[in-house]
C-alpha cells in the first residue's frame, strides 16, 4: 500500500492567493482528518470525515477554510484568501472504519509558506 | 473533553542510555492512549496504543509504556536508545465514547546524541 499521499510537498504562495492542498486516503480507509501543524500550536485537529460526510468542523480556523471529500479517494483543503499566519504544515491522515480506538495513518504533509 | 501534557519539550540523552518521556492526560470518561512518532520531513507514526487489558504497552523499536489510571499517566520508555530514535514524539488520547478524534500532546524532542 502506498499510504496516505498528500501534494504538494510544499507550496509557496503570496497572501491573498487561493491555495489547494489534496489528500489521498489510503484504500478502504472511512475516515479522513485534516491535521495542521505548528510551533506554536502544534497538531490541531481542522476538519475529520466519515465515508466522505464531514463530522466535525470546529477546527476550521475561519470561513477563508473549506474541505470537501467528493469521493472515498480524494480530499481538498482549501484556503481562500490565504494569510501568513497560515503558514504551516498541513498533514492529511486516514482510518479504518473501527474508528475510534484505529491507529491514524499520516501523509507526509504539506508545507505551506505564505509571504 | 480529555487533554494531554507532554512536560518535556526536550529530551537529550546519550546513545544506548535509557529514556522515559512523560505523558499525563485528563479526561471525565474511560480513554485510549497512543504514542505516535514524527521522523524529521514525516508524517506521525504510530509507536504503541493501549485500548484495554495489560497496562504494559509494547510497541515498536523496542519502546514500551505503561497506562497508570491512579496517576492518568502513560509514560514511554525504552532501555537503550539508538541515534535513529531522534525524533519527535506525541502522546495522544482518545475517549471511548466518541468518533475517532484524537487529542495530541504538545511533543517532546528526543535527541540521541553520541
Amino acid at each position: 500500500d502506498a499510504g496516505v499521499i498528500q501534494s504538494p510537498r510544499h507550496e509557496v504562495t503570496e497572501m491573498g492567493q487561493e491555495v489547494t492542498l489534496r489528500c489521498k486516503p489510503i484504500s478502504g480507509h472511512d475516515y479522513l482528518f485534516w491535521y495542521r501543524q505548528t510551533m506554536m500550536r502544534g497538531l490541531e485537529l481542522l476538519i475529520y470525515f466519515n465515508n466522505n460526510v464531514p463530522i466535525d468542523d470546529s477546527g476550521m480556523p475561519e470561513d477563508r477554510f473549506s474541505a470537501k471529500m467528493p469521493n472515498a479517494s480524494f480530499s481538498t483543503l482549501k484556503i481562500q484568501p490565504s494569510e501568513p499566519r497560515d503558514s504551516a504544515v498541513y498533514f492529511c491522515a486516514s482510518s479504518f472504519r473501527t474508528g475510534w480506538s484505529s491507529p491514524l495513518h499520516f501523509g507526509n504533509g504539506t508545507r505551506l509558506t505564505v509571504t | 473533553a480529555q487533554s494531554v501534557t507532554q512536560l518535556d519539550s526536550q529530551v537529550p540523552v546519550f546513545e544506548e542510555a535509557p529514556v522515559e518521556l512523560r505523558c499525563n492526560y485528563s479526561s471525565s470518561v474511560s480513554v485510549y492512549l497512543f504514542w505516535y512518532v514524527q521522523y524529521p520531513n514525516q508524517g506521525l507514526q504510530l509507536l504503541l496504543k493501549y485500548l484495554s487489558g495489560s497496562t504494559l504497552v509494547k510497541g515498536i523499536n523496542g519502546f514500551e509504556a505503561e497506562f497508570n489510571k491512579s496517576q492518568t499517566s502513560f509514560h514511554l520508555r525504552k532501555p537503550s536508545v539508538h541515534i535513529s530514535d531522534t525524533a519527535e514524539y506525541f502522546c495522544a488520547v482518545s475517549n471511548t465514547g466518541g468518533g475517532n478524534k484524537l487529542t495530541f500532546g504538545t511533543g517532546t524532542q528526543l535527541k540521541v546524541e553520541l
